[in-house]
């Protein structure tokens, strides 16, 4: 696709409810980045995809948060019973290589709101 | 620790110039990136540098001083559209593991 894509764009969800956050990055990038930004705050790095190698999770906040990466293509943020501080925007971006020295290309958000 | 500081705001006359400033404190450190983020939308890449000096690009410019840990990113002959949030980013890489720091941004207000 021309840009990279996130769905759903708004989610509310009750607390204790799972919650699947979805990334479609731009065709031939091999690196997937999740990010959160809280109201008023900069970008918090969640999970690092780098084409099929094991993605580094150490910015995941607790073990409620889990993401996958199918194909090397589509990403997959999965938060298992939510709680009312994860209400954010996650951020998904993706670039053409993974060694954080390439432009970021930056999806359009998907605002999560727990109830 | 690893840290990252902007000044919270910042408000500019329309023609003016202004000079945002990034200070930062990390290891590893492999570049220094710049993004402008519009309120709800998604940030937008500006400028990297990871050579001391300056980066030129129209009417954005960013200075890196690598043994200073600074960076300030230049805005000339600014224009309403350019009143959005400034986010700087440090890319660091430690034992082969990378990471991206962002700052908590510079709001910029651009006044007529």
């Amino acid at each position: 696709g021309a840009g990279v894509s996130q769905s759903p764009s708004n989610k509310v969800t009750e607390k204790g409810k799972d919650v699947e956050l979805r990334c479609d990055p731009i065709s031939g990038h091999t690196a997937l980045y999740w990010y959160r930004q809280s109201l008023g705050q900069g970008l918090e790095f969640l999970i690092y995809f780098q084409g099929n190698s094991a993605p580094d999770k150490s910015g995941l906040p607790s073990d409620r948060f889990s993401a996958e990466r199918t194909g090397g293509s589509v990403s997959t943020l999965t938060i298992q019973r939510t709680q009312q501080e994860d209400s954010a925007v996650y951020l998904c971006a993706s670039s053409t290589a993974g060694s954080f020295n390439n432009e970021q290309f930056f999806g359009p958000g998907t605002r999560l709101t727990v109830l | 620790g690893q840290n990252i500081d902007q000044p919270t705001e910042m408000t500019a006359t329309e023609g003016a110039i202004v000079q945002i400033n990034c200070t930062y404190q990390t290891s590893g450190f492999n570049g220094l990136f710049w993004y402008q983020q519009h309120a709800g939308e998604a940030p937008t890449f500006l400028s990297y540098n990871v050579l001391d000096g300056l980066e030129e690009k129209g009417r954005f410019s960013s200075f890196l001083s690598r043994s200073k840990g600074y960076s300030y990113l230049l805005l000339k002959e600014l224009q309403m559209k350019d009143s959005a949030s400034y986010l700087c980013a440090v890319s660091t890489s430690t034992s082969g593991t990378y990471k991206y720091i962002f700052g908590t941004g510079t709001r910029l207000k651009v006044l007529a």
